[in-house]
Parts: C-alpha cells; sequence; structure tokens
C-alpha cells in the first residue's frame, strides 16, 4: 500500500515569495492533517480536514497561510509572503477513521524542508 | 500547561541493551490514544506503537513496549534490544477525543536516542 506522498522534499526562497505544497493521502483516508515542524520541537498541527471540510483551522496563521483539499483527496498548502519564522518542515499526515474513533492512527509523509532566506 | 512532556532532550544506550524514554501528559478527557512516533535523520515520521486510554493491557509491538501507568499519567516507550538502526529522534503523542479537540494530535518536544555499538 502506498504511503502519504508529499512534494517538493525541499524549497529555498526569499522572503516575502509565495510557495506551495502538495500533499497526496493514503488511499481511502478520509481525514488529512498538515503539521509544522519547526527544527528541534514537535510538530504543531496547522490544519485538518475531514474529506473536503475543514475541520481544525484554529493554529494556521490565515493572514499568510491558506490550505485547501478540493476533492477530499489530495491537498495543497499555501505560503504568502513567506517570513523566516516559516523555515521549518512541513508535514502531511492522513488517517482512516472518523474523528471519533480513539483508535484513530495517523500515517505520516516524508515532509517537506523549507528554507525562507 | 505542557500537555505532552518528555524530559530527556537525549539518551544513550549500548547496542542490545534495553532504554526506556519518558513521557509524561495531561488531559482531563477520560477518552484519548498516546502515540509514540520515531524520526530518523531523513525527516519521516514512523509510528511505532499506540495505547488507548481504556485498554488494559501495555501495548506492545515487537521490540517496542508502552509501560502505560495511567493513575501517573506516564507512557514510558521500553526498547528492547537497541540496535544502531534505532538511533533516531522519538516523540510521543496525545490524541484527545473530546470537546473541541477533534482528534488532533499534541507531540512533545522528543527525546534523541543514540545508540552505540
Amino acid at each position: 500500500e502506498a504511503g502519504v506522498a508529499q512534494s517538493p522534499r525541499y524549497k529555498i526562497i526569499e522572503k516575502r515569495q509565495s510557495v506551495a505544497f502538495w500533499c497526496n493521502p493514503i488511499s481511502g483516508h478520509a481525514t488529512l492533517y498538515w503539521y509544522q515542524q519547526i527544527l528541534g520541537q514537535g510538530p504543531k498541527l496547522l490544519i485538518q480536514f475531514q474529506n473536503n471540510g475543514v475541520v481544525d483551522d484554529s493554529q494556521l496563521p490565515k493572514d499568510r497561510f491558506s490550505a485547501e483539499r478540493l476533492k477530499g483527496v489530495d491537498s495543497t498548502l499555501k505560503i504568502q509572503p513567506a517570513k523566516l519564522e516559516d523555515s521549518a518542515v512541513y508535514l502531511c499526515a492522513s488517517s482512516l477513521e472518523p474523528l471519533w474513533g480513539s483508535t484513530d492512527t495517523q500515517y505520516f509523509g516524508p515532509g517537506t524542508r523549507l528554507t525562507v532566506l | 500547561a505542557q500537555k505532552i512532556t518528555q524530559t530527556q532532550p537525549g539518551m544513550f544506550v549500548q547496542e542490545k541493551e534495553a532504554v526506556t524514554l519518558d513521557c509524561t501528559y495531561d488531559t482531563s478527557d477520560p477518552s484519548y490514544g498516546l502515540f509514540w512516533y520515531k524520526q530518523p535523520s531523513s525527516g519521516e515520521m514512523i509510528f511505532l506503537i499506540y495505547q488507548g486510554s481504556y485498554d488494559q493491557q501495555n501495548a506492545t509491538e515487537g521490540r517496542y513496549s508502552l509501560n502505560f501507568q495511567k493513575a501517573r499519567k506516564s507512557a514510558n516507550l521500553v526498547i528492547s534490544a537497541s540496535q544502531l538502526g534505532d538511533s533516531a529522534m522519538y516523540f510521543c503523542a496525545m490524541r484527545e477525543t473530546g470537546g473541541t479537540s477533534y482528534g488532533k494530535l499534541t507531540f512533545g518536544q522528543g527525546t534523541i536516542l543514540t545508540v552505540h555499538p
């Protein structure tokens, strides 16, 4: 079974530029998550989708970050304009079970390492 | 207050020995799940083991076991017979299912494990 796919793996941009990341979850997984992992820290949830609807975006900096999952499958995360503090690894994860399932396990993609100069 | 606390920034272990990585958590949700993930230098998050709050027995997966002490709110990971390939960052995470948490994972700061030959 194919895992969570992400691209690109690495991206270097200058501040104030825009960037987009793509994620394709495991087939059949209804829930998709984007996490931000700053160097030396644990991942922090940015946004969570259930199918194509947003469930939780409380920690997404909405003035510069946006995400969509139009057909309930793959997703894109965009940053515009980027700041130096956005340098991090952006991890996409997906899970199978409904939100209320306590046995839900999230499977992660390889991540996109973003460097903002 | 920290929801997940990993107090060991780094741990060292001799190959073939066992090692325990500590994790304490804080929640008022009666239904929750505890996860351990491994993150090698390549960056991907690899799911290792899961423990549900209502599970009566400690979870085991091959060389990994979870020492779950509910009253003390601790969920320590035990790796038996350490291998050189176990050298990585290890994250403890909690998934709450009540209130507005919508099942997101909250991660600790991580513990870097180094296995010596």
